[in-house]
């Protein structure tokens, strides 16, 4: 069975300072990973995936993230943050052996960017 | 192109009352899905579709039924809605061959 883990429920970060949420992934074969955001009352929005290639992948807003298959993680990073960052972020992963590109999601961590 | 809608917005039921949350989507996408979001939960998967005609079961399919009789559809019914089922609901659509999943804005259910 696959499962992400996002160990901090939130992070806070200065605005202008870099930020990183964290997210560990296991799965069995080929991981396929994506990072996700929620705006208050919104539905999830795709930021970025990792399916192969290079490990440091660029997505929306600034946003980029880094696969690291020795470690499992695939951690969210920006190099400098906006109060309107803040928002809930997911990770989530598909194992490339399962059917009908079913994802599972981490918990969640919330970003707070403050002034 | 409205991408993934959802109908209804907002609904409170009474235990036992039973109804249909409806998912469109106007990308022409080969998979659906139906997540619920509980605080501290994540999403988790109630059932998916790889098809029209098509359904199968996820992580937390219990007191759903689903149906997708077109392709653009998806339907999520709760025959007899328990407390329990009190929940923010989204669905989802993704093509064959990106993997990547779109969301649309949720329906929040309140069981009384």
């Amino acid at each position: 069975a696959q499962s992400v883990a996002q160990p901090e429920d939130q992070v806070n970060v200065a605005e202008g300072n870099p930020l990183t949420v964290k997210c560990t992934y296991s799965v069995s074969g080929n991981p396929y990973l994506f990072w996700y955001v929620q705006y208050p009352n919104r539905g999830l929005q795709f930021l970025l995936k990792y399916i192969t290639g290079d490990n440091l992948v660029k997505g929306s807003y600034g946003f980029e993230a880094e696969f690291n298959k020795s470690q499992t993680s695939f951690h969210l990073k920006k190099p400098s943050a906006l109060v309107s960052d803040s928002a809930l972020y997911f990770c989530a992963v598909r194992g490339d052996a399962g059917g009908g590109n079913k994802l599972t999601f981490g918990t969640g961590t919330q970003l707070k960017v403050e002034l | 192109n409205a991408g993934v809608t959802q109908t209804p917005k907002f609904r409170v039921l009474k235990t036992g009352q039973s109804m249909t949350l409806l998912c469109a989507q106007d990308m022409n996408h080969e998979y659906m899905y139906w997540y619920r979001q509980d605080p501290g939960m994540g999403l988790r998967l109630i059932h998916y579709s790889v098809g029209e005609g098509t359904t199968a079961k996820g992580e937390v399919p219990d007191g759903y039924n689903v149906s997708r009789l077109k392709k653009q559809n998806f339907l999520l019914g709760l025959e007899s809605a328990a407390p329990s089922q009190t929940s923010v609901y989204f669905c989802a659509s993704s093509p064959f061959t990106t993997y990547e999943q779109y969301f649309g804005p949720g329906t929040r259910l309140t069981v009384t």
